[in-house]
């Protein structure tokens, strides 16, 4: 199984700042024939279900804010919120795609407080 | 709008089979274009992938589960049902149905991809 490792585990950031949470993979997730990377980005706030945010490491979900940005590839990822809102307060997990044949795997997941 | 409604027994006794059913409403279950599966969440820990069925049957299951799960569909009612055999305590969770598109295929199957579509869940505990 591909291992998904998220740092930190959690994180407090003030309104307005940057925030940077960061997933490595146990092997590479760049698929070399499409040159494109499994790896999806998800964000769950309390008592809510996940939500997809960014796939492809940097494809921003229809209606997801541009705050949020996806950047990485091979086994080293990051998911960004330039400007953080209080509504961003969530936990947020990283998942990889790429194993063959398919099992899914998430990052254990890093907590954003404000 | 595409919904999933999770459904079944709250309690679970050890031991005994965890029945869930997944009501898919403003799509089919039936399209080609996606797979349909099951992740759970253990309360206050991470999400696992439990294991996805094409409207065709095919699955695919997590390794650590296999010997224990079945996923069917039922095309006709819209509807994915997930059924866990000898659940003890470890299983005891928030069980979540999924949508991810089919992806890529080749002459083995379909490799899918993220997931986009959650439902809200259910918490299933194990129990006596």
């Amino acid at each position: 199984d591909i291992v998904m490792t998220q740092s930190p585990d959690s994180l407090s950031v003030s309104l307005g700042e940057r925030a940077t949470i960061n997933c490595k993979s146990s092997h590479s997730v760049l698929y070399s024939s499409n040159n494109k990377n499994y790896l999806a980005w998800y964000q769950q706030k309390p008592g809510q279900p996940p939500k997809l945010l960014i796939y492809w490491a940097s494809i921003r979900e229809s209606g997801v804010p541009d705050r949020f940005s996806g950047s990485g590839s091979g086994t080293d990822f990051a998911l960004t919120i330039s400007s953080l809102q209080a509504e961003d307060v969530a936990v947020y997990y990283c998942q990889q795609y790429y194993d063959n044949p398919p099992m899914y795997t998430f990052g254990q997941g890093t907590k954003l407080e404000i | 709008q595409l919904q999933l409604q999770e459904s079944g027994p709250g309690l679970v006794k050890p031991s005994e089979t965890l029945s869930l059913t997944c009501t898919v409403s403003g799509g089919s279950i039936s399209s080609s274009l996606y797979y349909w599966g099951w992740i759970r969440q253990p309360p206050g820990k991470g999400l696992e992938w439990i294991g996805s069925i094409y409207y065709s049957g095919s699955t695919y299951y997590s390794p650590s589960l296999k010997s224990r799960v079945t996923l069917s569909v039922d095309t006709s009612d819209n509807q994915l049902s997930l059924k866990l055999s000898s659940v003890t305590a470890a299983d005891t969770a928030v069980y979540y149905c999924v949508r991810h598109p089919a992806g890529y295929y080749d002459s083995i199957g379909y490799y899918p991809y993220y997931f986009d579509y959650w439902g809200q869940g259910t918490l299933v505990s194990v129990s006596s």
